[in-house]
């Protein structure tokens, strides 16, 4: 079945260490996203991009960092800069000119110990 | 700016009986709109749509109303049942992102049997 694999599941990281986070689709969507959740709040985005080899920094990019090499794939990767990383972080994807409905993935929760 | 917001933070319903969620948005200008359901531990889904050229949108056992005058939405859930409770988001698009969306805090519905 298509749809988008997040993974892993759930990770601890000491603080000081950068960790990554994957993002696959078999959707065949050109668009890709992430967006970070904390306890009572909404989603926001972290970065998003359109095309392969293409992103931009969405509303709280700073401590995190993306790639884009394949169109299945949009590794988010938290980094040591990031002041607050504990939360639970969610891939979407959505076809470029669509609705604009977003597909999400199970989400990864990240814990700093 | 824009923002996306929900009336109520928890909603607890009985079996059987109709639920209402409420979300008010403030950017007049916003032409879509988007409802999603996010179970424990798990990503959104979509649950229906509506554009601002309606008033009205039913799915199955759901129906989205819009006023456009006062910039406020419903989801409303008939015969709510156990697997209706989780948090429920509405969204809107957010122009400078393409189609990125703003999210409001969410409603938790919970469902009493």
């Amino acid at each position: 079945d298509g749809g988008i694999t997040q993974s892993p599941k759930y990770l601890f990281r000491k603080e000081g260490q950068n960790v990554t986070l994957s993002c696959e689709q078999n959707l065949n969507h050109d668009a890709m996203y992430w967006y970070r959740q904390d306890p009572g709040q909404g989603l926001r985005l972290i970065y998003y991009s359109q095309i392969v080899n293409d992103f931009q920094k969405g509303d709280i990019a700073e401590g995190y960092s993306v790639s884009r090499e394949k169109k299945e794939s949009f590794p988010l990767t938290v980094t040591s800069a990031q002041k607050n990383p504990t939360a639970f972080y969610l891939c979407a994807s959505s076809i470029t000119g669509g609705t604009g409905e977003l597909f999400f993935g199970e989400g990864s929760r990240l814990t700093v110990l | 700016g824009e923002s996306v917001g929900l009336h109520l933070p928890t909603l607890s319903v009985q079996e059987g009986d109709n639920s209402i969620i409420n979300c008010a948005y403030s950017n007049s200008a916003s032409d879509y709109f988007i409802w999603y359901k996010q179970e424990s531990g798990k990503g959104p889904q979509f649950i229906i749509d509506i554009r601002s050229n309606m008033d009205k949108r039913q799915g199955q056992r759901v129906t989205v109303l819009l006023n456009k005058t006062v910039k406020h939405l419903s989801l409303q859930i008939a015969a709510t049942q156990p697997g209706d409770s989780a948090v429920y988001f509405c969204a809107e698009p957010k122009g400078n992102y393409g189609q990125n969306f703003v999210f409001g805090p969410g409603t938790r519905l919970s469902v009493l049997p």
